[in-house]
């Protein structure tokens, strides 16, 4: 079975502080990983991806993620938020390069200015 | 310019109504998806169509069918709306890196 947890719903960080978005995923495998951001009244958009490699995947807007086969992690980071990165953001997992997507059920950041 | 458009962005219905949401891209991508999005589930897989007239089941279709008779429309269907229906849709489709996600529409089932 494959699954995507995102434990917080919602994280307050003031603007200039470093962030952290927590993801762990349940997969017997390595799975193909992935965070969306969703802004107000949009849809889903990609910030960055993971399939295999270097585990520090850089992605837009100075995003990064880092993967831990043995955390069953994919956390979300970012050195200095800006009040724009307020949003939703998704963690989600697919098995392989033709699976399904499996989204967690996200994370509200609100960057306080 | 790559979109998926969705159509309308709001729509009022009420329960024992049929309802058509409506979704089309630009891309020529074969894959197309609906999702439904509600608090605290993320998003949950209602349909994939593969191609025209090649649909499958995703996680949640009951209540819900679809219907793709041209790679670049995918329309979701709703015969006799139920209030739990109550949510917001997304459509997408599949690139060779990501998905590609409509603005959504926001669905209220009286």
């Amino acid at each position: 079975a494959q699954s995507v947890t995102q434990p917080d719903a919602r994280v307050t960080v003031s603007e200039g502080a470093s962030l952290q978005l927590r993801c762990k995923y349940s997969y017997s495998a390595t799975p193909y990983l992935f965070w969306y951001v969703q802004y107000p009244r949009q849809g889903l958009q990609l910030l960055l991806k993971y399939y295999s490699g270097d585990p520090v995947v850089q992605g837009v807007n100075s995003f990064e993620a880092e993967f831990s086969k043995s955390n069953s992690s994919f956390h979300l980071q970012k050195a200095s938020v800006h009040w724009s990165d307020s949003a939703v953001y998704f963690c989600a997992l697919r098995g392989s390069a033709l699976g399904r997507l499996h989204f967690g059920a996200g994370t509200q950041l609100i960057v306080i200015p | 310019d790559m979109k998926v458009t969705q159509m309308p962005r709001y729509l009022i219905k009420r329960m024992g109504e049929n309802v058509l949401l409506e979704c089309g891209q630009d891309m020529s991508h074969e894959t197309m998806y609906w999702y439904r999005q509600d608090p605290g589930l993320g998003l949950q897989l209602i349909y994939i169509s593969y191609d025209v007239d090649s649909n499958s089941e995703g996680d949640i279709p009951k209540g819900y069918r679809v219907s793709r008779k041209k790679r670049e429309h995918f329309s979701l269907i709703l015969d006799s709306a139920k209030t739990n229906q109550t949510s917001v849709y997304f459509c997408a489709s599949k690139g060779a890196e990501t998905l590609y996600f409509g603005s959504g529409t926001r669905l209220t089932v009286l």
